[in-house]
């Protein structure tokens, strides 16, 4: 099946600083990398994705960038505020699969004031 | 926004009973997920559900588990005999037109089994 690596696991950045972090995919045929934040306690809420035909995408503070070559997608986020703080999980297709998702084992994100 | 929601928001048990976890999906949506998060950890997939029947299930769906879909809204998760293992996040999902679409996850149930 799809193995996905996520690195950092955690991360401390000063307010305005940019974070970034990464992931790398094992399965060549996946086409659609969403990021997810997760806030201590609540649910994982989606941030950004990006499909395969595309190699960055953008949405404010935030943006993603695939290399397809590689096997990576990254995630970019500027200025960051404390309320960024929250694990960040980024996830691929499974191998073989049209109806779910691998997860990485998330990243710890502190964005210190 | 139309969201996923989940009850009961957290369900004590004991080891050996039975739980069932309800959901109800966003009404447009036609796939939908169960996953878990071991406290700390990242979220598993457990199977997912398309036209009425089981799409795709993982190794941690074992025959102790079971999903249905009763009626038009309600998707629910069944632990026939809980293990202290099965202490857990259990999150619902679902998404328009399959995983290429956005997942939209419920607030989770916290399931701990003593």
């Amino acid at each position: 099946g799809e193995n996905v690596e996520q690195h950092p696991s955690t991360l401390s950045v000063q307010e305005g600083d940019s974070a970034v972090i990464k992931c790398t995919y094992s399965d060549s045929a996946s086409n659609y990398f969403p990021w997810y934040k997760q806030e201590l306690g609540k649910r994982p809420q989606l941030i950004i994705d990006i499909r395969s035909n595309v190699g960055e995408k953008k949405d404010q503070r935030i943006a993603v960038t695939l290399n397809k070559t590689a096997k990576h997608f990254s995630l970019h986020i500027t200025e960051t505020q404390p309320e960024d703080s929250a694990v960040y999980f980024c996830a691929a297709p499974s191998s073989g699969s049209a109806r779910q998702l691998t997860f990485g084992s998330g990243t710890q994100l502190t964005v210190l004031p | 926004e139309p969201e996923v929601t989940q009850t009961p928001s957290h369900q004590v048990t004991q080891m050996g009973q039975e739980v069932i976890l309800r959901c109800v999906p966003i009404s447009n949506h036609l796939y939908f997920y169960w996953y878990r998060q071991i406290l700390g950890q990242k979220v598993e997939f457990l199977v997912s559900f398309y036209n009425n029947e089981i799409s795709e299930k993982s190794e941690i769906f074992d025959d102790q588990f079971s999903v249905e879909r009763p009626d038009g809204s309600n998707f629910t998760l069944k632990i026939r005999s809980t293990k202290l293992e099965d202490s857990a996040m259990y999150f619902c999902a679902s998404s328009e037109t399959g995983f290429r679409s956005p997942l939209h996850f419920g607030n989770g149930t916290r399931l701990t089994v003593t």
